[in-house]
């Protein structure tokens, strides 16, 4: 099945910066790849995601960049608010067969100092 | 309501309890599902039901024991549960059981005692 490494685990900045997040993933039939936010003690929510016929995506600050011969996706935020703190997950599924099952990273927890 | 709703927010129960998750949703999607998240742990996939018919067991014990009424609820019967199975199960919707959009609930925190 589908395996799914994010790095890292645990990432601080300072706000106003930057922030990149990483997941790798081990299905080459994988074609969707979201993101979801978990603010503390929230649920989940998606914030962006792209499919494998694109290789970039933008939504105002966050973008999310997709190589598919590496196999792997990142996430990255410009000009970091403290809002931004919270555990982002990434995951990865094959769409368009009989249902779809999303695979999960472990989780970034992002800490932004103001 | 809108969105899912999860019940009860928090559960503490004895190994050898018999207890009940809720979960409904009000936003009329099709496919519905239990994830158990553990500390430094992925969101793990339990089951998936798909217009009331389960499509997807992920090798869960059967202490754990799901069940789906019609499209809008969704429940997991719990019984003889282990410390270990202590976490947030969190219930989720999508509009069809393909890729798109998973709307989470808030999670149901369980403690086994």
């Amino acid at each position: 099945g589908e395996n799914v490494e994010q790095h890292p685990s645990t990432l601080s900045v300072q706000e106003g910066d930057s922030a990149v997040i990483k997941c790798t993933y081990s299905d080459s039939a994988s074609n969707y790849f979201p993101w979801y936010k978990q603010e503390l003690g929230k649920r989940p929510q998606l914030i962006i995601d792209i499919r494998s016929n694109v290789g970039e995506k933008k939504d105002q600050r966050i973008a999310v960049t997709l190589n598919k011969t590496a196999k792997h996706f990142s996430l990255h935020i410009t000009e970091t608010q403290p809002e931004d703190s919270a555990v982002y997950f990434c995951a990865a599924s094959i769409g368009g067969t009989s249902y779809g099952k999303l695979t999960f990273g472990q989780g970034t927890i992002l800490t932004v100092h103001p | 309501e809108t969105g899912v709703t999860q019940t009860p927010r928090h559960l503490v129960m004895g190994m050898t309890n018999k207890k009940s998750l809720k979960c409904e949703q009000h936003l009329g999607h099709n496919a519905m599902y239990w994830y158990k998240q553990s500390a430094k742990k992925p969101l793990e996939l339990m089951f998936v039901y798909s217009l009331e018919e389960r499509v997807e067991n992920n090798s869960v014990p059967s202490r754990f024991s799901p069940e789906c009424p019609n499209s809008s609820h969704l429940f997991l019967h719990l019984h003889t549960l282990q410390p270990e199975d202590s976490a947030l199960y969190l219930c989720a919707s999508s509009q069809d059981r393909g890729v798109g959009e998973l709307f989470f609930g808030e999670g149901s925190r369980l403690t086994v005692l």
